[in-house]
């Protein structure tokens, strides 16, 4: 079966540029994270989603962030205008519910902003 | 601001040494996760522990969960160069929310 897909897996852009990461999660799955991980902050929980409705987005750091669930098998965050301290792997992970479920994660996406 | 303090931060050891690692918060939480995360991928569930001192075994790895549920250990017997990777650890407040700590960094040499 196949797991958590995220695209593309390397970006690499300039400041001021729109960028656009996308995920599909397991299918099934009706809970879908958004992480940032850098070697300063560790792993972060930016915006979750149950079925497709954003529940918590307390992490989101400022309004140049945004995420959307469309359907069950797609989310996309998007970062407009991006800066160089966006720079960091974004990671996709989705479960199902009851509490203490795993989460599965994709391999993630390297954003690099130039 | 990480709520969960991982230590060492840093470890590296000899084939067949043991090593533990800690996972400490002044929080109490209902589970805690400990996760395994290898080079350009994402990370791994290893196990999940509930219970104040919740002890569980997975192969040559023992995880341990404090009494009060508010620290948690990784303790890996014989180690193997397969259980090099980035350890993390992640509690919940009883929602689906996940906390991570920094990570410890494991290199076992050969």
């Amino acid at each position: 079966d196949a797991g958590v897909i995220q695209s593309p897996r390397h970006e690499v852009t300039e400041m001021g540029q729109e960028v656009t990461l996308r995920c599909k999660p397991i299918s099934g799955h009706d809970y879908l994270f958004w992480y940032r991980q850098t070697m300063m902050r560790g792993l972060e929980l930016l915006i979750y989603f149950n079925n497709n409705v954003p529940i918590d987005d307390s992490g989101m750091p400022e309004d140049r962030f945004s995420a959307k669930m469309p359907n069950a098998s797609f989310s996309t965050l998007k970062i407009q205008p991006s800066e160089p301290r966006d720079s960091a792997v974004y990671f996709c992970a989705s479960r199902t519910s009851g509490v203490n479920n795993e989460q599965f994660f994709g391999p993630g996406t390297r954003l690099t902003v130039l | 601001t990480q709520l969960l303090e991982q230590s060492p931060q840093f470890l590296s050891i000899q084939e067949g040494e043991n090593l533990t690692v800690y996972c400490n918060s002044s929080s109490v939480f209902s589970s805690l996760q400990w996760y395994r995360q290898e080079p350009g991928e994402g990370p791994v569930l290893l196990v999940t522990v509930v219970t104040g001192g919740e002890v569980k075994k997975l192969k040559r790895l023992t995880f341990q969960f404090g009494d009060a549920r508010k620290d948690s250990s990784l303790h890996i017997t014989a180690a193997q160069p397969g259980d090099t990777g980035l350890y993390l650890c992640a509690g919940s407040y009883n929602d689906y929310k996940l906390s991570f700590g920094a990570g410890t960094t494991v290199t076992v040499r050969a």
